[in-house]
């Protein structure tokens, strides 16, 4: 079982629609959970950092974290066309006495004008 | 927000070359990170260090090394270059002290092997 793990996609919604990604991990004693955006050719970028159950809001981007079903997703309201990209979960875990962050494969989003 | 810089961001050498990426934070961050990514594919953590040095291996078996003599810099070398290498490689720092903060990314070095 991977670590973090997250369909690839591609997810295709219409500009104005909610985008829902999905993302499970497999470590229970995560703490820290992190949603990154990665545009073709370029380097990832954080979006939202999210630490507790439920959810936290950031302008059209909501997180959501339930940490007994190891499930954290990312909701993108009235979806643009510039938010296609791939959409990478992370999540801190902690191995060999270190503190690491590792990446699931990322969803790539298309959003159709 | 963090500032962390890469060079070179394109490189192409010759097999067998011997190459350095450069990797410096302004942040005074204590924890470094080297990634590398194949197009489409996911993040593969390659080496890590907590601060002056220390490294360590990451989860993807790699035949570069690095090293950490001064907290913002966080070099990677290959010995003798292979086309196997092409790859993007980034590096990431993150907080010092805080474990729980997110990677900042610089914006990556992408390498071909001839």
């Amino acid at each position: 079982q991977k670590e973090v793990e997250q369909n690839s996609g591609p997810l295709s919604v219409p500009e104005g629609a909610i985008a829902s990604l999905n993302c499970t991990y497999s470590d229970r004693g995560s703490q820290s959970f992190f949603w990154y955006r990665q545009y073709s050719g370029k380097s990832p970028e954080l979006i939202m950092s999210i630490y507790s159950n439920g959810d936290k809001e950031d302008g059209r981007f909501t997180a959501q974290l339930n940490k007994a079903s190891q499930y954290v997703s990312l909701l993108i309201r009235d979806s643009q066309p510039s938010d296609s990209a791939t959409y990478l979960c992370a999540v801190n875990l902690y191995s060999g006495g270190y503190q690491k962050v590792t990446f699931g494969i990322g969803t790539k989003l298309q959003v159709i004008p | 927000e963090a500032d962390i810089y890469q060079t070179p961001r394109y490189l192409v050498i010759g097999t067998g070359k011997k190459i350095t990426l450069e990797c410096s934070q302004t942040m005074g961050h204590d924890k470094m990170y080297w990634y590398q990514q194949d197009p489409g594919m996911e993040l593969h953590l390659i080496h890590y260090s907590y601060g002056v040095n220390s490294t360590e291996k990451g989860d993807l078996s790699s035949e570069s090394t690095v090293s950490r003599i001064r907290t913002e810099h966080f070099p990677l070398t290959l010995e003798s270059a292979r086309p196997s290498h092409t790859s993007q490689y980034l590096c990431a720092s993150r907080g010092q002290g805080r474990y729980n903060s997110p990677l900042h990314f610089g914006n990556g070095t992408r390498l071909t092997v001839t």
